[in-house]
Order: structure tokens, then C-alpha cells, then sequence
């Protein structure tokens, strides 16, 4: 098993703040970072897939980096909006195996 | 349209009876994977399958079998071995084990 830890457990903004999570992983053995948002009622969506030390990847008001050399990748949401609210959660994998995932950070933005 | 389709929502089942939650994909992947969710945890790991004909257990694979016959189908099921079967599942699939992974709607079994 592929520990994977998130940080916070949860997290709730005001409209407009910015905030960013943590996702640590163990160093060694590394091949994938994935990003994934789970609203509620709905299926988890990719957000971001990351495999360089040093990647840094962007989707509109969201961006994500990646340390491989001491195990951790940072999620930020910039100008947070209600429609961020939902579980952000991170997944480890390593060739071959299937995504292991941390627990999640679940997100509440309020107007 | 290309997705993946969990069937049925939810899912009621008596004590000591097996049931089979079914999961099928229509994008062409070759990975297929089987996920279980409890309150407060992370999504763990039950079974998955890289190709047609095979698969691995996962981390919490006691008590559920699956089966490969078909590329596009990979159905759990829940056997009456399970001591703890209520719970939320998510089947997902993807191109290959470490790409991204697309989820279906979720299956929710509970045990009366």
C-alpha cells in the first residue's frame, strides 16, 4: 500500500479567497500524481496527472505542483467560488498497480 | 456518448445472501478497477484488472470476487464471506494503470 496523506481534512472560504492543499506521498517508488475533484452526486473528474519532479500544471482558476524529490504536490485555487466546493483527492501510482488514494480534502466555499 | 455505467444505484441485501454490482465501459480501456468509500476514509482498493482475463487483488480484497470475460464488463461481487459489506462503491477504468482514471455514478449496497 502507497501511503498517501492529505492536508487539511477540510477547509471552508469565503467567495474570493484564495487556498491551497497538501498531498504528501513517499519519495521512492514514484511514477504518477493524479488530481481528481468529487462533487457531490457526481463521479470524481480528473483534474491534473503529473510525473516530472518539478511539474506544474494549470486549469483555469487551478493549478497544482509536484515534488518528487521530497514527496509532495501542492493543489491551489485561485478566487475561490461556490462551485469549488467538493473533495479534492489525490492518487498515487506506481507501474502496474492501480491509483492509491489519500482521504481527501473536502472544500466549502460560501458567498 | 463514452463513459461508464454502475448498475443498480443502490442495492439492498439480506445477510448471507452474495450480490453482483455490475460495471460496464464503453471507452475502450483496458485497466478496470473496483474502489469501496466508508465514512471518513479515502477510496481503498478492491480488485483490478489490467487486461481481459486477468486480475489482482486489491488492498481489501477479502470477501469479493470479480470476473474479466469481456473488455468493456468487470462485475464485483459481494459475498456473504464480506463481514462489512455497506458501503459506497466506485467502479473506474482507464487506457492503462497509471493514466487517468474515469468513475461511474457509484453503487450503494446496504445490508438489511
Amino acid at each position: 500500500i502507497l501511503n498517501v496523506e492529505q492536508s487539511p481534512q477540510s477547509l471552508h472560504v469565503q467567495e474570493g479567497d484564495s487556498t491551497n492543499f497538501t498531498c504528501s506521498f513517499p519519495s521512492s517508488n514514484f511514477y504518477a500524481l493524479h488530481w481528481y475533484r468529487w462533487e457531490t452526486a457526481k463521479s470524481p473528474e480528473a483534474l491534473f496527472v503529473m510525473t516530472l519532479n518539478g511539474d506544474e500544471k494549470k486549469k483555469g482558476r487551478i493549478s497544482a505542483t509536484l515534488n518528487t524529490k521530497e514527496g509532495y504536490s501542492y493543489l491551489y485555487i485561485k478566487g475561490s467560488q461556490p462551485e469549488d466546493s467538493a473533495t479534492y483527492l489525490c492518487a498515487l501510482s506506481n507501474s502496474g498497480y492501480a491509483l492509491n488514494f489519500g482521504k481527501g480534502t473536502s472544500l466549502l466555499v460560501t458567498p | 456518448d463514452g463513459g461508464i455505467t454502475q448498475s443498480p444505484k443502490y442495492l439492498f441485501r439480506k445477510e448471507g445472501q452474495n450480490v453482483t454490482l455490475s460495471c460496464e465501459q464503453n471507452l475502450n480501456h483496458d485497466a478496470m478497477y473496483w474502489y469501496r468509500q466508508d465514512p471518513g476514509q479515502g477510496l481503498r482498493l478492491i480488485y483490478y484488472s489490467q487486461i481481459v482475463n486477468d486480475f489482482q487483488k486489491g488492498d481489501i480484497a477479502e470477501g469479493y470476487s470479480v470476473s474479466r470475460e469481456k473488455k468493456e464488463s468487470f462485475p464485483l461481487t459481494v459475498t456473504s464471506a464480506q463481514k462489512n459489506p455497506t458501503a459506497f462503491y466506485l467502479c473506474a477504468s482507464s487506457i492503462v494503470t497509471r493514466a487517468e482514471a474515469f468513475f461511474g455514478q457509484g453503487t450503494r449496497l446496504t445490508v438489511v
